[in-house]
C-alpha cells in the first residue's frame, strides 16, 4: 500500500537551533498534514496544505507543500523547550482522496 | 480541546478479558477512526467508520471488534487480552472520509 517516508526517525537538538523534518512518496499527494504529539496527549493538527508550492506558516512553524507533490517540509525555527514531542506527517493521495496515509513520525528533544 | 471525547482516561484489566473504549466524534463530523500506540510507536491505524458503516481497514486484530453508532459515536471491543495490547488507544474523527482527523486525548490501556 502506499506509504509516506519521514525522516528523520528522531532527533535531539540545543534550545535555539533550527529543526527540519519532511516527508516524502512515491505518489502524488492532494494534500499534506503536519501534527505535533505532545508526551500523554493526542496529535494536534499544526498545519494544513493544499496547493503544490504552497509555503504555510503557524508561529516559529512553517511547512511547505513540495512541487512536485510528492513531498513536504515542516521547519522549527529557533526550538525550544516545549517543542518536544512527536511530529507526524499525513497526507490524502490523488488516487484516493477519503483516505488519510500517516508517516511513522519524528521524535524531537530539546536540550535546554 | 479538540471536541472530540474519549473514555475512559485509563483502564487496568488482566490477560483474557474484555474491554469497551468510547468515542464521540467533534459535533459534525461523520467519520471516527481508531488508532493504537504502543510505547515508542508510531500512530497505527486499526479501523475507520463513516456516518454508520464501516470505511476502511488498517491493521486491527481478529480480538478487537468496532461500531459506530446512529448517533456517531463509536466503541472499540478488545477481548482476549494480551499483555501486548497495552497502549493507547486514540480515536479521531473528521467531517469526511479523508479529511483533517482530530483526535482525542486517549485511553491508556494497561494490561497486567
Amino acid at each position: 500500500g502506499q506509504q509516506l517516508n519521514q525522516s528523520p526517525q528522531s532527533m535531539f537538538i540545543q534550545e535555539g537551533e533550527d529543526v527540519s523534518m519532511n516527508c516524502t512518496s512515491s505518489s502524488i499527494f492532494n494534500t499534506w498534514l503536519w501534527y505535533k504529539q505532545d508526551p500523554g496527549e493526542g496529535p494536534v493538527l499544526l498545519i494544513a496544505l493544499y496547493k503544490a508550492g504552497e509555503l504555510t506558516s503557524n508561529g516559529r512553524l512553517t511547512a511547505q507543500f513540495g512541487i512536485t507533490r510528492k513531498d513536504s517540509f515542516l521547519n522549527i525555527s529557533a526550538s525550544i523547550p516545549s517543542d518536544v514531542g512527536i511530529y507526524f506527517c499525513a497526507g490524502q493521495p490523488r488516487s484516493n482522496n477519503r483516505k488519510l496515509i500517516w508517516g511513522l513520525g519524528t521524535s524531537l528533544a530539546v536540550n535546554p | 480541546d479538540s471536541g472530540v471525547t474519549q473514555t475512559p482516561k485509563h483502564l487496568i484489566t488482566a490477560t483474557g478479558q474484555r474491554v469497551t473504549l468510547r468515542c464521540s466524534p467533534r459535533s459534525g463530523d461523520l467519520s471516527v477512526y481508531w488508532y493504537q500506540q504502543s510505547l515508542d510507536q508510531g500512530l497505527q491505524f486499526l479501523i475507520q467508520y463513516y456516518n454508520g458503516e464501516e470505511r476502511a481497514k488498517g491493521n486491527i486484530l481478529e480480538r478487537f471488534s468496532a461500531q459506530q453508532f446512529p448517533d456517531l459515536h463509536s466503541e472499540l471491543n478488545l477481548s482476549s487480552l494480551e499483555l501486548g495490547d497495552s497502549a493507547l488507544y486514540f480515536c479521531a474523527s473528521s467531517l469526511g472520509p479523508g479529511d483533517e482527523q482530530f483526535f482525542g486525548p486517549g485511553t491508556r490501556l494497561t494490561v497486567l
